[in-house]
Formats: C-alpha cells, sequence, structure tokens
C-alpha cells in the first residue's frame, strides 16, 4: 500500500491534555508534511521535514506545538496542553526526491482533532 | 497573510458546462502552481499544475490558465461531470513552501 496513512482518525480530547498524532509516508519519500483545516478554512502549513535537515518549523502556531520525523520515515506531531482552538482536521503529506525540487505531495485521510 | 486566496467559496455549475474556478496569489516569486482535489473524509488529491514559465497547462478535461501579471490563475473543467463534485485547493509553492488557498466547494448537478 500504499499511501499516506494517519492514525487515529478521529480523537477527542479534553481541553488541557496532551495529543500524539501519526503519519506514515509513503516508503521512500523524502519529505514529510504537516498541515491543519480548522473549519471554512484552506490547509495552514504547519511543520516540514525534508531528509536530514532540520525541519522548517515556521508554520507551527505556538510553542505546544512540536513535531519529530525518527529515522526519516513516521512523525509524530505533538500537541500539548490542548486548547479548544486546536479542534481541526490534521493532515500529512509526503513527497518523493524529485531532483531537489518538491512539489506534488500526497496527502493521508487526515486526524479530526476535536478538544473539548 | 493568506498569501493564496480562492474568493468563491463555492460553485454550482451543470453537467456538460464548463466549471471555472479561480485563485489569486499576493507572491510574485512563487514558482510552481498546483490544484488538488478533496473529497470528504479523505485527503487532498493532486489534479494539475502548472511552472510559472508556462502560461496554460491541459490535461484532458482539465486546464490550468496562470496570468502572472494578474497574479492570477484558473482550473477550467470541460465538460464537467457529476463526479466533479468536490472541494478544490489552489496551491502555490516557491521551493518548498507550499501555500493553499481556503478552497472551493464544486457542485456539478446532473
Amino acid at each position: 500500500g500504499a499511501g499516506v496513512s494517519q492514525s487515529p482518525s478521529n480523537k477527542v480530547t479534553e481541553k488541557g491534555k496532551d495529543v500524539e498524532l501519526r503519519c506514515d509516508p509513503i516508503s521512500g519519500h523524502t519529505a514529510l508534511y504537516w498541515y491543519r483545516q480548522s473549519l471554512g478554512q484552506g490547509l495552514e502549513f504547519l511543520i516540514y521535514f525534508q531528509g536530514n535537515s532540520a525541519p522548517d518549523k515556521s508554520g507551527l502556531p505556538s510553542d505546544r506545538f512540536s513535531a519529530e520525523r525518527t529515522g526519516g520515515s513516521v512523525s509524530t506531531l505533538t500537541i500539548q496542553r490542548t486548547q479548544q482552538e486546536d479542534s481541526a482536521v490534521y493532515l500529512c503529506a509526503s513527497s518523493p526526491p524529485t531532483s531537489g525540487r518538491v512539489h506534488e505531495q500526497f496527502f493521508g485521510p487526515g486526524t479530526r482533532l476535536t478538544v473539548l | 497573510d493568506q498569501q493564496v486566496k480562492q474568493n468563491s467559496p463555492s460553485l454550482s455549475v451543470q453537467e456538460g458546462r464548463i466549471s471555472i474556478l479561480n485563485c489569486d496569489y499576493t507572491n510574485s516569486m512563487f514558482d510552481y502552481f498546483l490544484w488538488y482535489k478533496k473529497y470528504p473524509a479523505e485527503g487532498p488529491t493532486f489534479l494539475i499544475s502548472i511552472s510559472s514559465i508556462k502560461d496554460k497547462n491541459e490535461d484532458g478535461r482539465f486546464t490550468v490558465f496562470l496570468n502572472k501579471s494578474a497574479k492570477h490563475l484558473s482550473l477550467h473543467i470541460v465538460p464537467s461531470q457529476p463526479g466533479d463534485s468536490a472541494v478544490y485547493f489552489c496551491a502555490a509553492s516557491l521551493n518548498n513552501d507550499m501555500r493553499f488557498g481556503a478552497g472551493t466547494r464544486l457542485t456539478v448537478k446532473p
């Protein structure tokens, strides 16, 4: 299979709790992106991993958000002390290496996070 | 700052007619533009793209037009089919930084 997979598909949590969202990219894809889509909004860039380079964290909305990518494959997005405004669909995407320029991204189905 | 804008949240067309989805951007440095299609409960899927050195790219029923002077691109679908009903996202890329618009929900009526 393989497309990008994400887990869980749905997560309901209480305000103040920490959550971890997982992304399994397509095998061989060197680039991995996290986005979130709030209700009625476009895709908001969060963080980007490319190979072994330092990640581009410029889209993370606050220091409560962090992400790791272990072994250049699986990635985990962690949100600490969740707030209601964190409720959104969190999408992961990966891209194959294409002469150093990655354009087409393959998206996972997303994780719908609801913070009560 | 919203660098990519899709000002029409929704569009409804009759089957067989042309669908035109519009997108505007503010950063003239963007060098690649893409359209993604999203069905409910699924992630977006790549549809068609265009490099900033071109002004048109066609793939079957889908054509993307780029007007760099106006910082505007559009997606034409002709003829439109009911299966085209989805949310369409415009995206603009500079190196590895990709920005998305808010999406336009297209409904194609049979």
